[in-house]
């Protein structure tokens, strides 16, 4: 089945060191999107690429970073995770970012920071 | 601004008593409406896309509707396994300089007691 896929699952790290989450895909879609996502709040978007195209949100923190090596695969990385980046980071695709807009998410990586 | 709020934030249904989710939104200008289950602990699952006002989807014992500033979903009938996190989403029309923003809101936590 196609498919989102995200790992790790559960994600931990200590204050300050840094961590990479992964995510690939089987649906050859063009667009992959990073959320992060707090208790009981909505998905919070951070960045998004465009096929090759990177797309920042303006109040993503410069904390955040993004990496889009190839089509199926997309990274994201915190370079000095602090205890408020504790959260569930979702990644998703669509097939466009105008139409079939509708996105599809992978499993979530649970980052707990000690 | 544009914003997505969701209503009941919570909402605790006995299994087999229908009931609806309420989702209004202020955009510039509507693209499209997004609604996803969410499960704890993984990510959002989409469920519909809605386009136009007036517009109808149905799968199960789900049926979404759009009118020009909300969706509703309605639940007809629920069992326990429906219980779950709705979110919707909606994807406004960028302007010349940007692309188009999907806007999650909230969320209504529900969950149907056998």
């Amino acid at each position: 089945d196609a498919m989102v896929i995200q790992n790790p699952r559960y994600q931990v790290t200590q204050f300050g060191k840094p961590v990479t989450l992964s995510c690939s895909q089987t649906l050859n879609h063009n667009v992959m999107y990073w959320y992060q996502q707090k208790s009981s709040q909505a998905p919070k978007l951070l960045f998004h690429y465009y096929d090759k195209d990177f797309n920042n949100e303006a109040d993503t923190p410069d904390n955040f970073q993004s990496r889009r090596p190839n089509t199926s695969f997309c990274f994201l990385d915190i370079r000095s995770p602090g205890l408020g980046d504790a959260a569930m980071y979702l990644c998703a695709t669509s097939r466009g970012r105008t139409s079939h807009n509708e996105q599809f998410f992978g499993p979530g990586t649970r980052l707990t920071v000690l | 601004e544009d914003q997505v709020t969701q209503s009941p934030e919570a909402l605790r249904l006995q299994e087999g008593e229908s009931s609806s989710l309420n989702c209004s939104y202020t955009v510039s200008g509507l693209r499209g409406l997004f609604w996803y289950r969410q499960d704890p602990g993984k990510g959002p699952e989409f469920l519909f896309t809605l386009y136009s006002a007036g517009e109808e989807k149905e799968k199960e014992r789900l049926k979404a509707t759009l009118t020009k500033k909300e969706s509703f979903l309605h639940i007809t009938a629920p069992k326990p396994e429906d219980s779950a996190t709705y979110l919707c989403a909606v994807q406004a029309y960028g302007d010349v300089t940007s692309y188009d923003k999907v806007i999650f809101g909230p969320g209504t936590s529900l969950s149907v007691i056998p």
